[in-house]
């Protein structure tokens, strides 16, 4: 299947900074990427859709200015969290919508997650 | 009312035993269906993959949609203590967001 790549799989940060996840297709372009994120024991959270080129669509109640998205590149989208605090830690998961591989349809395949810790 | 609605368990089995996880959706214009295997503190893994109708395999596992009844399975055969891990059903419409499942917790006792 589809390789989807998350870095870094843990980040530890003081709290008010900033931190940088990245979430890279490998072997396939991805015009769509989805950003997650999952507390213990519940499902994934849809945060926001990351669209190549384009400003990012976010759910209702995730603060835009908060969670930074930016997909510039048909490989690579990048979530920030900015001032980040102890609440804000979480698994954040980003998955890609695979529609050039033959047979897949409209398949999303998903990355290994971050674990961030705000201390 | 959610509109996918998944028993989020947990369930737990004998190893060799037939497994069936099964979710209940509301929304009639979903096309896709997908389960996805999820190990504690991995993201999700994709193991299956319908679309529409119809019976899938792939080695022990075996996916059913049925749309009429908007009903959709996944069967894991000769179940093993590596298959101990959240099912995830999730399924879209289009290229529309995926919606989840709460997700099964899934335990298979040696």
């Amino acid at each position: 299947g589809a390789v989807v790549s998350q870095h870094p799989s843990r980040v530890i940060c003081k709290s008010g900074t900033s931190v940088k996840i990245e979430c890279r297709s490998l072997d396939f372009q991805a015009t769509t990427m989805f950003w997650y994120r999952q507390f213990p024991k519940q499902s994934l959270m849809l945060m926001a859709t990351s669209n190549e080129g384009s400003k990012a669509t976010y759910e209702q109640g995730v603060e835009k200015d908060k969670f930074l998205i930016n997909h510039a590149s048909l490989t690579l989208s990048t979530l920030t969290v900015t001032s980040a605090h102890p609440e804000d830690s979480s698994f954040y998961i980003c998955s890609a919508s695979v529609g050039t591989i033959k047979g897949s349809g409209n398949t999303i395949y998903f990355g290994e997650g971050s674990w961030l810790t705000v201390v | 009312q959610k509109e996918v609605e998944q028993d989020p368990g947990p369930l737990s089995v004998p190893e060799g035993a037939i497994v069936s996880l099964n979710c209940t959706y509301s929304n009639s214009a979903f096309q896709y269906f997908m389960w996805y295997r999820q190990y504690s503190r991995k993201g999700p893994e994709l193991l299956m993959y319908t679309y529409s109708s119809g019976n899938k395999e792939d080695g022990r596992f075996t996916a059913q949609v049925d749309k009429s009844s908007k009903y959709i399975s996944l069967f894991i055969r000769d179940s093993q203590p590596s298959d101990s891990a959240t099912y995830l059903c999730a399924m879209r419409k289009g290229a529309q967001k995926l919606v989840f499942g709460q997700g099964t917790r899934l335990t298979i006792n040696p």
